[in-house]
C-alpha cells in the first residue's frame, strides 16, 4: 500500500539549468496535484492534473514551468533555466477523486539552486 | 477567492497537556472541506483531521479534535495528552466543495513546540 512517491527527494541545478520533479500518485488514484514550498511559508497551489490533462494551472508561473501527467508513468513537474527564486520544496499530491477525496502528499523534492 | 488564517505563528505546551490552535478563513461557498495537516521535521505533509463543512458534529481522531464553528469561519484543532512526536508545523487548509476547484488553500501555520 504505497503512498505517493516523488524523486528526487534532494535536488541541487545552477542557475540555468533544467530541473525535472517526478510524482508517482498512490495505487488507483488519477489526480495529482503538485504544491510549493518556499522557506518558512505555506504551501502554495500550482497546478491540477488528471491522466492527458491539466484541469487546473491558476497557480503555475507563466513563464519555465511546465506540467505533464501522461497517460502511463508519473506526474512530471518541469521548471527550464532555474533560477535562485526556485529553491524550494516541492510537495505531489494525489487523490481518488469519489467525491471530494482527500488529497495525500508525497515526501516532497527540495530543490536548491546555486 | 478563498482565504486562511493562522493567527498564532507559535505555540509550545507541557507535555500531556492540552494545547488549541486558531484557524479562520473566507469564502462565500456554503459548501466546503477544512483539514488540518502536520509536518514534522522531516517536512513530510500529514492529514491529521478533516471537517466537511455540512456535517454539524465536529470531527475527531483519537487525540485531536475540531471545533468547527460555521457561521464564525473558525476552525480549531485540539491536541489533547500532547506528545513529544506531536511537535510539528500544523497547516490548516480549505478546499471547495465545487467540482474543478479541488485545489487546497493552506494558511501560514503554527510551528508547536513540546516541553519535556
Amino acid at each position: 500500500n504505497a503512498g505517493v512517491m516523488q524523486n528526487p527527494r534532494h535536488l541541487v541545478r545552477r542557475r540555468g539549468q533544467e530541473a525535472r520533479l517526478r510524482c508517482s500518485p498512490m495505487k488507483g488514484h488519477s489526480h495529482v496535484y503538485w504544491y510549493r514550498q518556499l522557506p518558512e511559508e505555506g504551501l502554495k497551489f500550482m497546478v491540477y492534473l488528471q491522466k492527458e490533462n491539466i484541469i487546473d494551472e491558476s497557480g503555475m508561473p507563466k513563464e519555465r514551468f511546465s506540467a505533464e501527467f501522461p497517460k502511463e508513468g508519473p506526474s512530471i513537474l518541469r521548471i527550464q533555466q532555474v533560477v535562485r527564486g526556485d529553491s524550494a520544496a516541492y510537495f505531489c499530491a494525489s487523490s481518488l477523486r469519489l467525491e471530494q477525496e482527500t488529497q495525500y502528499f508525497g515526501p516532497g523534492t527540495r530543490l536548491l539552486v546555486l | 477567492a478563498q482565504t486562511v488564517t493562522q493567527s498564532q505563528p507559535e505555540m509550545s505546551v507541557q507535555e500531556a497537556e492540552t494545547v488549541t490552535l486558531s484557524c479562520t478563513y473566507d469564502t462565500s461557498e456554503s459548501d466546503y472541506y477544512l483539514f488540518w495537516y502536520k509536518q514534522p521535521p522531516s517536512r513530510q505533509m500529514i492529514l491529521v483531521i478533516r471537517q466537511e463543512a455540512y456535517k454539524q458534529q465536529n470531527a475527531t481522531e483519537n487525540r485531536f479534535s475540531v471545533n468547527f464553528q460555521k457561521a464564525a469561519k473558525s476552525f480549531s484543532l485540539k491536541i489533547s495528552d500532547s506528545q513529544l512526536g506531536d511537535a510539528a508545523m500544523y497547516f490548516c487548509a480549505y478546499r471547495s466543495f465545487n467540482f474543478g476547484n479541488e485545489k487546497l488553500t493552506f494558511g501560514t501555520g503554527t510551528r508547536l513546540t513540546i516541553i519535556p
